[in-house]
């Protein structure tokens, strides 16, 4: 069981640059969502997708693009690396509004330099 | 807007001894209420979630909350902690529409003494 996977696990980005963090999930889930962890700041919420083609802003979202062309495919996409995008990003999904079980990858720690 | 104040950062606890990691939470309505655990360098891991019914709440790990409407509150208990516990702790609100989005507190840190 797969369930929720980032990659990359590790990089460092020079200012200016971009990437896209990739994530994929093999359960079906319809939602899925990008947080950020910054020490002692606890998870924001970036963006979120109720379903393939549908995207919405969260909470921290400037600075970051997404797309959701798959109901298994959710790549934050990083424009313009700034050092205060230093952080563990972390992807999630789960089936609905219901409350359901919300679903974690193991995290991918950005460095920008 | 839904928010969650955990206001204890760190926590030390011997080992055997019993645990209460607080939390707090503002919505204007029933939420749904969350404890997630993350060990050094995972993921979150769910270990129990509130949804409506019966307040006192049983999840993995021998863990326990209780939800509170009265004091807005949804603290995690264990009877006994073992070394395997150390590990944060945060405590997490859902809305029950918009998509579903988590708010988290900031995190309780919990260090276990041998």
């Amino acid at each position: 069981n797969a369930g929720v996977t980032q990659t990359p696990k590790f990089h460092i980005l020079k200012i200016g640059q971009s990437m896209t963090l990739q994530c994929t999930q093999d359960m079906n889930h319809n939602y899925m969502y990008w947080y950020r962890q910054d020490p002692g700041m606890g998870l924001k919420l970036i963006y979120y997708s109720v379903g393939a083609g549908i995207t919405d802003k969260g909470e921290v979202p400037n600075g970051y693009n997404v797309s959701r062309s798959t109901t298994e495919d959710f790549p934050l996409r990083l424009e313009l690396a700034a050092p205060s995008q230093t952080s563990v990003y972390f992807c999630a999904s789960t089936w609905d509004s219901s409350g359901n079980t919300i679903y974690f990858g193991e995290g991918s720690w950005l460095t920008v330099v | 807007a839904q928010s969650v104040t955990q206001p204890d950062i760190h926590i030390t606890v011997s080992e055997g001894a019993s645990l209460e990691l607080r939390c707090n939470y503002s919505y204007g309505a029933t939420p749904y209420l969350f404890w997630y655990v993350q060990s050094p360098g995972q993921g979150l891991q769910l270990l129990l979630k509130y949804f409506s019914g019966d307040t006192l709440v049983q999840g993995i790990k021998g863990f326990e909350a209780e939800f509170k409407r009265s004091q807005s509150s949804f603290n995690l208990r264990k009877p006994s902690v073992h070394w395997s516990d150390a590990a944060e702790y945060f405590c997490a609100v859902a809305g029950t529409g918009g998509g579903n989005k988590l708010t988290f507190g900031t995190g309780t840190q919990l260090k276990v003494e041998l």
